[in-house]
């Protein structure tokens, strides 16, 4: 079945690099996301990597994927407080592609 | 482009009484999710459908939740009678395989308190 993990919280200093790692279950994913979730609003879509690739960047973000260890990362560089929000990756999977989300990680910038 | 729309934003109800989201979804789309986000958790998925077909409502308390998509457009969501541990926010969603990613796209939420 499908199971995604994360680190729960994350604290780091603005300007800094942030990493956000996830591990996941289900060796048959095809795509996998990252989300953002601001309080009180829905979740924005970040980026997403197929699952035949190792790495994608997108501005600051870039994303890593070890297929074979079942491990996705984030890493945002130049963290502003605006990037503070519960961050959450996702793998989609299946017969009918249902997509599974993580428990989600805290990000906290400190100015 | 329109997102997906979600009404009502915000519901506060008895537990035992009964409530009803709505939700349409972006133009085209053909697969429609319901998601349940507890307060510090991560979505759970409680329902998708195909078009107006349901293809997984594996985690959908049957008890007590029922949904409906007719016509393969907008759906609803209802919840009878309510328990105080379905407070929660209730996230629509939808996809395209045409999109790139296949990426799902979400509505603001219905925000359930069961008091």
């Amino acid at each position: 079945g499908e199971d995604v993990e994360q680190s729960l919280f994350l604290s780091v200093r603005e300007g800094d690099s942030s990493v956000i790692n996830c591990t996941y279950t289900d060796s048959s994913s095809t795509y996998l996301y990252w989300y953002k979730q601001e309080p009180g609003a829905g979740l924005q879509l970040l980026t997403y990597i197929f699952s035949n690739m190792d790495m994608k960047q997108d501005q600051r973000l870039t994303v890593l994927l070890n297929k074979k260890d079942k491990h996705l990362s984030l890493r945002i560089a130049d963290t502003q407080t605006g990037d503070s929000a519960i961050y959450f990756c996702a793998e989609r999977s299946g017969g009918y592609q249902k997509v599974t989300f993580g428990t989600g990680t805290k990000l906290q910038v400190i100015p | 482009e329109a997102g997906v729309a979600q009404s009502p934003r915000y519901k506060i109800i008895e537990k035992r009484q009964s409530v009803a989201f709505w939700c349409n979804p972006i133009s085209g789309h053909a697969t429609l999710y319901w998601y349940q986000q507890i307060l510090g958790q991560g979505p759970k998925l409680l329902i998708q459908f195909q078009n107006n077909g349901v293809v997984d409502d594996s985690q959908l308390p049957k008890d007590r939740f029922s949904a409906e998509r007719l016509k393969g457009v907008d759906s609803t969501l209802k919840i009878q009678p309510a328990k105080l541990e379905d407070s929660a926010v209730y996230l629509c969603a939808s996809s395209s395989r045409g999109q790139a990613g296949n990426t799902i796209y979400f509505g603001e939420g219905s925000w359930l308190t069961v008091v």
